[in-house]
């Protein structure tokens, strides 16, 4: 099975921030990877899918990139309903195994 | 507007069932695979199963495999999981999720439900 895992665990931003977090992949995945957002006690929301196409609807300060097994996602200018935890997911093998988060949160 | 709509959850205590159910609308539901994600309490998101749209194509998480089997009736535009011997690390959060395909051949997973919780405990 292709492991995911993400940096940092968890990290403390301000608003206005520029925020980046990685994720790798144990095997290369090309370009299918995809990266959900999720607020305490909701579902995940779709925020980028094949690395970098932004899913409709989604802020253009939310950007993806990178290829293979390492991949980045960007949050330009952090908002207050950006605070959050983020989860990568690859879709290349058929188990979409999904990366153990990034908790941003208020510094 | 699409909404899945899970239901069917509950208290079971372990080596029991229960059958999880994800009620479609918006869209064709017949025309889309769809998988059942959990989360654990204060834990992530962990694939569970898939089913393709004409139900031909079936996948499992190893932790589950041989417990829990994923249906569909398009007819009924519904989603199901029957979850056999349940085990304590079964307790969670468990969502159906439209799986989507772009033209480069990229699957996501579009539209979650609101999710239904499962507590395995006696």
């Amino acid at each position: 099975d292709i492991q995911m895992t993400q940096s940092p665990s968890s990290l403390s931003a301000s608003v206005g921030d520029r925020v980046t977090i990685t994720c790798r992949a144990s095997q290369s995945i090309s370009s299918y990877l995809n990266w959900y957002q999720q607020k305490p006690g909701k579902a995940p929301k779709l925020l980028i899918y094949a690395a970098s196409s932004l899913q409709s609807g989604v802020p253009s300060r939310f950007s993806g990139s990178g290829s293979g097994t390492d991949f980045t996602l960007t949050i330009s200018s952090l908002q207050p309903e950006d605070f959050a935890t983020y989860y990568c997911q690859q879709s290349y093998s058929t188990y979409f195994t999904f990366g153990p988060g990034t908790k941003v949160d208020i510094k | 507007e699409v909404q899945l709509v899970e239901s069917g959850g509950g208290l079971v205590q372990p080596g029991g069932s229960l059958r999880l159910s994800c009620a479609a609308s918006g869209f064709t539901f017949s025309s889309y695979s769809m998988n059942w994600v959990r989360q654990a309490p204060g834990k992530g998101l962990e694939w569970v199963s898939y089913i393709s749209s004409s139900s031909s194509t079936i996948y499992y998480a190893d932790s589950v495999k041989g417990r829990f089997t994923i249906s569909r009736d398009n007819a009924k535009n519904s989603l199901y999981l029957q979850m056999n011997s349940l085990r304590d690390e079964d307790t969670a959060v468990y969502y159906c999720a439209r799986e989507n395909l772009d033209s480069s051949g990229s699957h996501y997973f579009d539209y979650w439900g609101q999710g239904t919780l499962v507590t395995v405990s006696s």
